[in-house]
């Protein structure tokens, strides 16, 4: 099965600095890649996504970027905010049928 | 967005019985459904794939007949941890897709299991 490994798995960033979290999966087929934060107690949720015929992708102050060629893909996260602060999880998936998760990164802005 | 639940929300039962989770697509149908177990301060580990009207498919590793899933109508799914023990403490989730080919995951609230 598919494998995504993320890093770091802690994090912890000064507010309005930027913060990258990097993830690679093993499965060439895989074609979807969302992140979820998590923030304590609560459930993930998705904040941006990406799809693999796509290299890049901006929401606001957040951004994807995927090189398939590598099998890695990356979440940046620029003018950090207190309230981004969460645990952040990526995943991979083929065709939606099954969504792996990396380990997750707990990501501490700090005021 | 999309709304999913899970209930019970807290569950602790002693060793040896079964406890049901249930898994509701509150607002759209979802023919596929995801169970997951996060560990404390850990990933969401996916333990198998719930299918309206047919048979769940598991991860490699984890028991069929220890975790039963039923996915019996388009907005339920159920998972039933039969013969709880100790290490079946944990906290599961469950997720359903929204879209064409349900690519956008939305995640229920998740279930604290505490087998005693």
């Amino acid at each position: 099965g598919e494998n995504v490994e993320q890093h770091p798995s802690t994090l912890s960033v000064q507010e309005g600095d930027s913060a990258v979290i990097k993830c690679t999966y093993s499965d060439s087929a895989s074609n979807y890649f969302p992140w979820y934060k998590q923030e304590l107690g609560k459930r993930p949720q998705l904040i941006i996504d990406i799809r693999s015929n796509v290299g890049e992708k901006k929401d606001q102050r957040i951004a994807v970027t995927l090189n398939k060629t590598a099998k890695h893909f990356s979440l940046h996260i620029t003018e950090t905010q207190p309230e981004d602060s969460a645990v952040y999880f990526c995943a991979a998936s083929y065709n939606f049928n099954k969504f792996y998760f990396g380990s997750g990164t707990k990501l501490n802005v700090k005021p | 967005g999309a709304v999913v639940s899970q209930h019970p929300s807290w569950v602790i039962c002693k060793s040896g019985t079964s406890v049901k989770i249930e898994c509701r697509s509150l607002d759209f149908q979802a023919t596929t459904m995801f169970w997951y177990r996060q560990f404390p301060k850990q990933s969401l580990m996916l333990m198998a794939t719930s299918n309206e009207g047919s048979k769940a498919t598991y991860e490699q590793g984890v028991e069929k007949d220890k975790f039963l899933i039923n996915h019996a109508s388009l907005t339920l799914s159920t998972l039933t941890v039969t013969s709880a023990h100790p290490e079946d403490s944990s906290f599961y989730i469950c997720s359903a897709g929204v879209g064409p080919a349900g690519e956008t995951q939305y995640f229920g609230p998740g279930t604290r299991l505490l087998v005693l």
